[in-house]
């Protein structure tokens, strides 16, 4: 089946840097790719919509400039959490659309740990 | 906006028992409906998926259904096992291929 890396799998950074997550497509081409972030204990939350080669679509309440979200190629997709604090230690997980049709496939998560 | 709730939140069953997990949506506009397991610190393994022209699938001793006219769908699990402890999420895709989840339910199966 299709797959979807994600990179770093666990990450710590310190309050105030910045991070980035690797999401690739390993045997298809992604025209499509989502980021989700999910709390301790709570359901995953859509994030952005990541198009190849244009702007992301973020959902409401997500702040752009602090999540960076960039679709380079059909295989990459990379979220960069910028001057990071505490409160954005969570699990980012991303998925991913081949193309026509609704399957998607998802990575394995990332979590990130800022202290 | 689409809403997806999952009722139980949690639940506990000794093992053994079938069980029902229920989800909710608002839109009926829907592409599919999927069921995930996450276990503890995991990502997301994909249980079953069903297309909105569908009314179930089944995969082992797991049953899904949808009902996609009253926003409804339930994740039937027959003689659950203690591995069957997980968080189970249940997922609509809309029309702009976004899953929006449930809050999922949290299952423990007693030995």
């Amino acid at each position: 089946g299709a797959v979807v890396s994600q990179h770093p799998s666990r990450v710590i950074c310190k309050s105030g840097t910045s991070v980035k997550i690797e999401c690739r497509s390993l045997d298809f081409q992604a025209t499509t790719m989502f980021w989700y972030r999910q709390f301790p204990k709570q359901s995953l939350m859509l994030m952005a919509t990541s198009n190849e080669g244009s702007k992301a679509t973020y959902e409401q309440g997500v702040e752009k400039d602090k999540f960076l979200i960039n679709h380079a190629s059909l295989t990459l997709s990379t979220l960069t959490v910028t001057s990071a604090h505490p409160e954005d230690s969570s699990f980012y997980i991303c998925s991913a659309r081949p193309g026509p049709g609704n399957t998607i496939y998802f990575g394995e998560g990332s979590w990130l740990t800022v202290v | 906006k689409q809403e997806v709730t999952q009722i139980p939140a949690a639940l506990s069953v000794p093992e053994g028992e079938n069980l029902v997990l229920n989800c909710s949506f608002t839109d009926s506009a829907i592409y599919n409906l999927q069921w995930f397991r996450q276990d503890p610190g995991k990502g997301l393994t994909s249980l079953l998926l069903i297309q909105s022209s569908q009314r179930e699938q089944t995969s082992g001793r797991l049953n899904a259904s949808l009902d996609k006219s009253s926003g409804r769908s339930t994740l039937y699990i027959a003689a659950s096992q203690p591995g069957d402890s997980a968080t189970y999420l249940c997922a609509v895709m809309d029309s702009s291929y976004k899953l929006i989840f449930g809050s999922g339910t949290r299952l423990l199966v007693r030995p």
